[in-house]
């Protein structure tokens, strides 16, 4: 069975610095891994997805993740931390066998950027 | 393009009663999901669906929920009975095709929250 793991449930960060949001799955076979990002009130809006090829991939509003297989971790990043990247991130993942087994989501982390 | 559309955004129920959480997906887009958010948890899949069929739904609870994609109109997820442990956000996602068509991106709703008295 897939799963994963986001192992902290709140992230501080003051407003410039760097940020990491931690992420790490368990999948039988190669994973496809996704981020998304929700603001209060809002639904789930995509950041950015692994497949295949180059292990860091860049996405939306300047967050990049690195693929590492073997730690099976997906570590959200980004240079320089916004106050507006406040919000609830969540990583997922799903296997990329034939077959329509669902997206499985993480519990969420809490990113809190401190002007 | 309005996107996913979901309401009611708010709805309030009394135990025993019955709630209805509608979704209208992207325009292009035939294939849907249910997702729960329950406080302090992640999200949880319910069930998939694409037009009069249910792909997966080894994620609904087994009693008093069902859902449904007509042909026409939106998706609905119905919960029967509810209970207060059914307070969440219902997410709906749609996508142009299906999980198993490999990376798509599902892009949700704005959810739907259920409060049970």
């Amino acid at each position: 069975a897939q799963s994963v793991a986001q192992p902290e449930d709140q992230v501080n960060v003051a407003e410039g610095n760097p940020l990491t949001v931690k992420c790490t799955y368990s999948v039988s076979g190669n994973p496809y891994l996704f981020w998304y990002v929700q603001y209060p009130n809002r639904g789930l809006q995509f950041l950015l997805k692994y497949i295949t090829g180059d292990n860091l991939v860049k996405g939306s509003y300047g967050f990049e993740a690195e693929f590492n297989k073997s730690q099976t971790s997906f570590h959200l990043k980004k240079p320089s931390a916004l106050v507006s990247d406040s919000a609830l991130y969540f990583c997922a993942v799903r296997e990329s066998l034939p077959g329509n087994t669902p997206l499985v989501f993480g519990k969420g982390t809490r990113l809190s950027v401190i002007a | 393009n309005a996107g996913v559309m979901q309401n009611p955004r708010h709805l309030v129920r009394r135990r025993g009663q019955e709630a209805r959480l509608r979704c209208s997906p992207m325009k292009g887009h035939s294939h849907v999901y249910w997702y729960r958010q329950l406080p302090e948890e992640g999200l949880k899949f319910m069930v998939y669906l694409q037009k009069e069929n249910i792909i997966d739904e080894s994620g609904m609870p087994k009693e008093r929920f069902s859902a449904e994609f007509p042909k026409e109109g939106p998706s609905i997820l119905r919960i029967q009975q509810v209970v207060r442990g059914d307070s969440a956000a219902y997410f709906c996602a749609s996508s142009p095709s299906g999980f198993g068509s490999g990376a798509n991106v599902l892009t949700f709703g704005a959810g739907s929250r259920l409060t049970v008295l």
